[in-house]
């Protein structure tokens, strides 16, 4: 079993619409949670991060997380297609300076 | 402008010739990791540094040596090569801090024949 799992995709997200993606993770005592994108044939670049239950806010990202469902995910609103990439999601584990990463989701946004 | 710095960008080799893949960064960050990214797979870590002088296995090490001698560079020695270890290979720093974000170089594509 994996111990980040993301839904592969592709998610087809019209344009102007919401993409929500979802992240879980095995170890319960992780620390940190960092959302990813990105580009084919590009470096991984954040988007953010949260430590925290609840929901973080940024622009037209939205980031949640539940550590005692081991979940976290992404809102994208009012999609664009400058968003289509993979997002990756990961975790740093409770060993400080150990991360785990999903495989990545691919969004596909269709104006 | 900051940044981290992978050379060579694009190798292909042959089995058993060893070779380092450097990682340089102007950030002043004390940490460092080394990842590899293979497709359905993700980003797996082989090794992470904490600081000078201290190196840790992160979840694939097997194959892999890294030296971190200076605060700015984080090299990756592959001793003896081979096909497996055939990837996409990342570099990235951060400051030290459970909600410090990595930044990643540009990658190096290595193909061992």
């Amino acid at each position: 079993q994996k111990e980040v799992e993301q839904n592969s995709g592709p998610l087809s997200v019209p344009e102007g619409a919401i993409a929500s993606l979802n992240c879980t993770y095995s170890d319960r005592g992780s620390q940190s949670f960092f959302w990813y994108r990105q580009y084919s044939g590009k470096s991984p670049e954040l988007i953010m991060f949260i430590y925290s239950n609840g929901d973080k806010e940024d622009g037209r990202f939205t980031a949640q997380l539940n550590k005692a469902s081991q979940y976290v995910s992404l809102l994208i609103r009012d999609s664009q297609p400058s968003d289509s990439a993979t997002y990756l999601c990961a975790v740093l584990l409770p060993s400080w300076g150990k991360f785990q990463f999903g495989a990545g989701t691919q969004v596909v946004v269709t104006p | 402008e900051a940044q981290v710095t992978q050379n060579p960008r694009y190798l292909i080799t042959v089995t058993g010739k060893k070779l380092t893949v450097t990682c340089s960064q102007n950030m002043n960050h004390e940490y460092m990791s080394w990842y590899r990214q293979d497709p359905g797979l993700g980003l797996r870590q082989i090794y992470y540094s904490m600081n000078v002088e201290v190196t840790d296995k992160g979840d694939v090490p097997e194959g892999y040596k890294v030296s971190r001698k200076e605060k700015r560079n984080f090299p990756l020695i592959l001793e003896s090569p081979s096909p497996n270890q055939t990837s996409l290979y990342f570099c990235a720093s951060s400051a030290l801090g459970y909600n410090q974000p990595q930044h990643f170089g540009d990658g190096t594509r290595l193909s061992i024949l």
